[in-house]
C-alpha cells in the first residue's frame, strides 16, 4: 500500500537525549499507530491514537495525533540503548482497507 | 494470550522452488495480512484475508498467493522463487477491517 512520509529516515543520538520523529500525509486518517521493530523481528505496537489532538504516553514514549489528522508525532525522552530499532508509523482510514505504513525511522543510541 | 505466530522462522530455498509460509492469528482475530520486508526497507503490503476470502492484494505478481483456513490461520505461497524474493515475511492479524494490526515475528526467506 501507499507509504506515509516519515522523518527523519535515521537518527544517531547520545544516550539520555530526547528523540522526535514524525509522520505526514496528504490525506486524513482516523487512527494513527506507532510500532517499533527490533532487528529480525516483527513490529511491536507502541501507541495507538484515535482522536485528532489526542496526546498519549507509554512510559518514556509520547505520541500525538495531529489536529489536521494528516500527521502524527512520536517523542522518546531520555533515550536508552534498548530504544535502538526502527520505528514505523501507520495510519488507518475508515473507508475500505486503508492501512498505510511509514517508511521507518532507524534509531541508533550511542552509550 | 498468545500473539501471532509464524512458521518456519527461517527458510532457505533455491531459485525456481516454491515456498510455503504459515501464520496463526491472535485468537478471535479474523483478518490476516501478509507483508514483505526486504533488508533495510519498509513494509510492502502483499495480501489481506478476512473470513476466508482474499480482500485486497498489493502490487506483487501472481506467483505470490495464499489462503485463509476456517480457523483463520493463513498460508502464503511463493512459486518460482527468485533471488529478490529473499526478505522477512511478516504476518499480522486484526479483529477486522480498520482495526489495529498485531505482528508476528516473521519468517526469513533466503533464496539462493
Amino acid at each position: 500500500g501507499q507509504q506515509l512520509n516519515q522523518s527523519p529516515q535515521s537518527m544517531f543520538i547520545q544516550e539520555g537525549e530526547d528523540v522526535s520523529m514524525n509522520c505526514t500525509s496528504s490525506s486524513i486518517f482516523n487512527t494513527w499507530l506507532w510500532y517499533k521493530q527490533d532487528p529480525g523481528e516483527g513490529p511491536v505496537l507502541l501507541i495507538a491514537l484515535y482522536k485528532a489532538g489526542e496526546l498519549t504516553s507509554n512510559g518514556r514514549l509520547t505520541a500525538q495525533f495531529g489536529i489536521t489528522r494528516k500527521d502524527s508525532f512520536l517523542n522518546i525522552s531520555a533515550s536508552i540503548p534498548s530504544d535502538v530499532g526502527i520505528y514505523f508509523c501507520a495510519g488507518i482510514r475508515n473507508t475500505g482497507n486503508q492501512f498505510y505504513f511509514g517508511t521507518g525511522t532507524s534509531l541508533t543510541v550511542i552509550p | 494470550e498468545a500473539g501471532v505466530t509464524q512458521s518456519p522462522t527461517h527458510l532457505i530455498k533455491t531459485r525456481g522452488q516454491q515456498a510455503t509460509l504459515r501464520c496463526s492469528p491472535i485468537s478471535g482475530h479474523t483478518s490476516v495480512y501478509w507483508y514483505q520486508q526486504a533488508l533495510g526497507l519498509g513494509l510492502q503490503f502483499l495480501l489481506w484475508y478476512d473470513e476466508g476470502e482474499e480482500r485486497n492484494r498489493g502490487n506483487f505478481p501472481p506467483r505470490f498467493s495464499g489462503r485463509q483456513f476456517p480457523n483463520y490461520s493463513s498460508e502464503l505461497n511463493v512459486n518460482a522463487l527468485e533471488l529478490e524474493d529473499s526478505a522477512l515475511y511478516l504476518c499480522a492479524s486484526s479483529l477486522g477491517l480498520q482495526e489495529t494490526q498485531y505482528f508476528g515475528p516473521g519468517t526469513r526467506l533466503l533464496v539462493l
